[in-house]
């Protein structure tokens, strides 16, 4: 089985400013998808980002941006100016993408970000 | 609108006494999931299905039943609920089709068990 790690239970990041936030993995898999989702007081699990494993570039969508290093299995997620409703939980997660069988979602333990006004 | 609905949202329930949560979804979704998430643990995978008629365990199965009969719906089951089975579960639907693309995740509202 696929394993998602994220060390950092809480953060806490001033409004405005950058934080960023890890995950590592360990797969033998050579074709995934790697994502991040947001789960705010709402409970609801919202897609932030998503990176395809055989692209080099790194993802980006308006304020939020992800590191991937492939080699060294690592993908952490950079939020600028952050925002109030930037509070939540993180979690990051990996999908297989094979030509057969599930392609089964994986997540890590979850970073519960604070912004602080 | 696409959307995956769970009912019910909260639910109190006693050991013992067997339940339902449904899942219904309306994007045409091959694959289906439920998770459970747990302070500390994160989202662990319990059952899901590739399609109809076609379940498989996750990495938490005890204690859990699921059914596929029809493409939209994919119901848990607790037989006989325990205490320890107390959390926040989800249930997902995706294209994640083997080889395919589109591989995003929709997921429920989330419902609320606790078991006492």
């Amino acid at each position: 089985a696929q394993t998602v790690t994220q060390s950092q239970p809480e953060m806490s990041v001033q409004e405005a400013e950058t934080v960023t936030l890890s995950c590592t993995y360990d797969t033998s898999e050579s074709n995934y998808y790697l994502f991040w989702y947001k789960q705010p007081p709402s409970r609801q699990m919202i897609l932030v980002i998503r990176q395809e494993a055989y692209k080099q570039q790194n993802a980006t969508e308006n304020r939020f941006s992800v590191n991937f290093q492939k080699a060294a299995k690592s993908f952490s997620l950079k939020i600028s100016d952050s925002q109030l409703g930037d509070t939540a939980m993180y979690f990051c997660a990996f999908m297989n993408h094979r030509m057969t069988g599930a392609n089964n979602l994986f997540f890590g333990t979850g970073t519960r970000l604070t912004v602080i006004p | 609108e696409a959307q995956v609905t769970q009912n019910p949202r909260y639910l109190i329930t006693v050991t013992g006494k067997k339940l339902t949560v449904t899942c219904s979804q309306n994007m045409n979704h091959e694959y289906m999931s439920w998770y459970r998430q747990d302070p500390g643990l994160g989202l662990r995978q319990i059952y899901y299905s590739m399609n109809v008629e076609v379940t498989d365990k996750g990495d938490v199965p005890e204690g859990y039943k699921v059914s596929r009969k029809e493409k939209r719906n994919f119901p848990l089951i607790l037989e006989s609920p325990s205490p320890n089975q107390t959390s926040l579960y989800f249930c997902a639907s995706s294209l994640s089709q083997p080889g395919g693309r589109n591989t995003e995740a929709f997921f429920g509202q989330g419902t609320r068990l606790t078991v006492v």
